[in-house]
């Protein structure tokens, strides 16, 4: 079984600052994780990805992860908000058995001017 | 860069019609799937097809639903009495593998249940 708690379902910050999104996990196998972004009214983009290779995990647009399996944390950061940023954020868990991946319910990124 | 391409991108729909949501994945991806998102919630899947044949299911996935491959390159979803509660975004994905492979996603579908 496994499950993704995204802990805010909408996080708001200044253009310029840095970016935290929250995502824990359970899983009873080693998972891979994902985060997708979705912009209004578009479909869902890879930001980035671990699969059990390095634990910090760089993606595009400058956004980073760090798996902690001793948190069964992958939080989702980047250093500083663009208001293109603005967006709502998924992370997604897939592991052994189907590997069918499970969506956490999804954070929603304010950026302020 | 290949992408996954679904039609139509919206389809309004009477309550109790027959409807058809197509996708082409990309073109040389093993793995198949259906999700949806009634607005302002979570992704849900609906349900993975691989080798032909559905290889799981989710219990939104009922009679209503079935899904087809039925050229080798386009993937289906099709509802055969639609109920308002369908209202909603319909995406298709694709994988080439499972374990550590991303899934690629449409742009989506949305159907409105009227």
């Amino acid at each position: 079984a496994q499950s993704v708690t995204q802990l805010d379902s909408h996080v708001s910050v200044s253009e310029g600052t840095p970016v935290l999104l929250r995502c824990n996990y359970s899983s009873s196998y080693s998972p891979s994780l994902f985060w997708y972004v979705q912009h209004p009214n578009k479909g869902l983009q890879l930001l980035l990805k671990y699969t059990s290779a390095a634990t910090l995990v760089k993606g595009i647009n400058g956004f980073e992860a760090e798996f902690k399996k001793s948190e069964t944390s992958f939080h989702l950061t980047k250093p500083s908000a663009h208001m293109s940023d603005a967006a709502e954020y998924f992370c997604v868990v897939s592991a052994g058995g189907s590997y069918i991946p499970t969506f956490g319910r999804g954070t929603s990124l304010i950026v302020h001017p | 860069e290949p992408e996954v391409t679904q039609t139509p991108s919206h389809q309004v729909t009477q309550m109790g019609q027959e409807v058809i949501l197509r996708c082409v994945p990309i073109s040389n991806h093993l793995y198949f799937y259906w999700y949806r998102q009634i607005l302002g919630q979570k992704v849900e899947f609906l349900v993975s097809f691989y080798n032909n044949e559905i290889s799981e299911k989710s219990e939104i996935f009922d009679d209503q639903f079935s899904v087809e491959r039925p050229d080798g390159s386009n993937f289906t979803l099709k509802i055969r009495s639609t109920k308002l509660e369908d209202s909603a975004m319909y995406f298709c994905a694709s994988r080439w593998g499972q374990a550590n492979y991303e899934q690629y996603f449409g742009p989506g579908t949305r159907l409105t249940v009227t």
